[in-house]
């Protein structure tokens, strides 16, 4: 069974610059997270999806990040535009109804 | 708001040696518990975790976990560390009986001497 995966595993952009990151969670998984850690600060969570739909998305920092789930499989994360605070790693995680969740290797974003 | 206390930045152990990695939680009932690691260009991956039951949880590579509700912590173990444990470690928590966002740690960064 393939993990999740997220792509693309590095990127350097420029300030005021867009991106977008994917993530492709565990097949059947109707939860879909996103986390960012900032260098040197913990990791946090930015938001929740179940299916298609927002559960939860308190962690979402400000309206230049943009989150997506179509039809309830992969997901993206926009950022535009992207910012210099915005550097950090970006991980996914997806999990079934139980509480285990499922990490992706992460997206390191570099906005310089 | 519940937070993770991993008071340990960095720990240096040799190889062989114990190695015990502190966590403590502060939430208002007792949250479903975690540790985490992420090896260098790896995602992170789940070691042990504590929902409810024993208070000592056995978890992959050979680590295990007490739970102390007196304490409010959860401390991370193993007997003999091999150089191969060298790696970053969080501790994460979310709410009873949910299956929403975890709250992590900061980390405690793992360095193993042969």
């Amino acid at each position: 069974e393939a993990g999740v995966t997220q792509f693309p595993s590095h990127s350097v952009i420029e300030k005021g610059q867009t991106v977008t990151l994917r993530c492709d969670p565990i097949s059947g998984h109707d939860n879909l997270y996103w986390y960012r850690r900032v260098m040197g600060k913990e990791i946090k969570f930015l938001l929740h999806f179940v299916k298609e739909s927002k559960q939860d998305e308190s962690g979402m920092p400000n309206n230049r990040f943009l989150a997506e789930r179509t039809g309830g499989t992969y997901s993206t994360l926009k950022v535009q535009p992207a910012e210099l605070e915005d550097s950090g790693v970006y991980f996914c995680a997806s999990s079934l109804s139980s509480y285990e969740q499922y990490f992706g290797p992460g997206t390191r974003l570099t906005v310089t | 708001a519940q937070s993770v206390t991993q008071p340990d930045i960095h720990i240096t152990v040799s190889e062989g040696a114990s190695l015990e990695l502190r966590c403590n939680y502060s939430y208002g009932a007792t949250p479903y518990l975690f540790w985490y690691v992420q090896s260098p260009g790896q995602g992170l991956q789940l070691l042990l975790k504590y929902f409810s039951g024993d208070t000592l949880v056995q978890g992959i590579k050979g680590f295990e976990a007490e739970f102390k509700r007196s304490q409010s912590s959860f401390n991370l173990r193993k007997p003999s560390v091999h150089w191969s444990d060298a790696a970053e470690y969080f501790c994460a928590v979310t709410p009873w009986g949910s299956a929403r966002q975890l709250t992590f740690g900061s980390g405690t960064q793992l360095t193993v001497l042969p």
